[in-house]
């Protein structure tokens, strides 16, 4: 079975600082695909980036970063120059093979001004 | 270009009624997708449709039916409510090169 871990319930932030969320999984597979999602207060979910297991090169979306570890299974995400926007629910997912879908419970940010 | 669209936004019903939520997605997705969000446990995956004219169970299928009625819309039936379905229900949809998902705005449910 597969499992996606987040053991951070909450966290919270300075604006314009960093802040990392850690996701960890668990899969037999070789090949799958890592997402973080983010559900502000509106609740609408939004994907925030994408890394594919085969890839070596830690994915980057503008202030957005994940630090992938295949051995260890982790999959962090690394919100650079936090800002007020970025308060939200935070969900790691894992798809593998026949669009076998896991989430995370989420980690609830929180950017402080 | 509405994105992925669902109805109602808010239901309540009462233990035993039926109904069915509607999904729509206008970017030519082959892959659709419904998730319950209940507190504390992210989101599972009721059922799936890879491609039109499919469909296939996710890890909590059971009290649900789905139909894919054709390329765009994808609905979820529930035959006889139960409290146990009280939920936020996602309808998504992606291109199937794993690219991620495309959430609609979700539907409360209440079953009382």
């Amino acid at each position: 079975a597969q499992t996606v871990t987040q053991s951070q319930p909450e966290m919270s932030v300075q604006e314009a600082e960093t802040v990392t969320l850690s996701c960890t999984y668990d899969t037999s597979e070789n090949n799958y695909y890592l997402f973080w999602y983010k559900q502000p207060p509106s609740r609408q979910m939004i994907l925030v980036i994408r890394q594919e297991a085969y890839k070596q090169q830690n994915a980057t979306e503008n202030r957005f970063s994940v630090n992938f570890q295949k051995a260890a299974k982790s999959f962090s995400l690394k919100i650079s120059d936090s800002q007020l926007g970025d308060t939200a629910m935070y969900f790691c997912e894992q798809e593998t093979s026949g669009s076998r879908l896991t989430f995370g419970e989420g980690t609830q940010l929180t950017v402080n001004p | 270009n509405a994105g992925v669209t669902q109805t109602p936004k808010f239901q309540v019903l009462k233990t035993g009624q039926s109904m069915t939520l509607q999904c729509a997605q206008d970017m030519n997705h082959n892959s659709m997708y419904w998730y319950r969000q209940d507190p504390g446990m992210g989101l599972r995956l009721i059922y799936y449709s890879a491609s039109e004219g499919t469909t296939d169970k996710g890890e909590v299928p059971n009290g649900y039916n789905v139909s894919r009625l054709n390329k765009r819309e994808f609905s979820l039936r529930l035959e006889s409510a139960a409290p146990s379905q009280t939920s936020v229900y996602f309808c998504a949809s992606s291109d199937g090169d794993r690219g991620g998902r495309f959430f609609g705005p979700g539907t409360r449910l209440t079953v009382l």
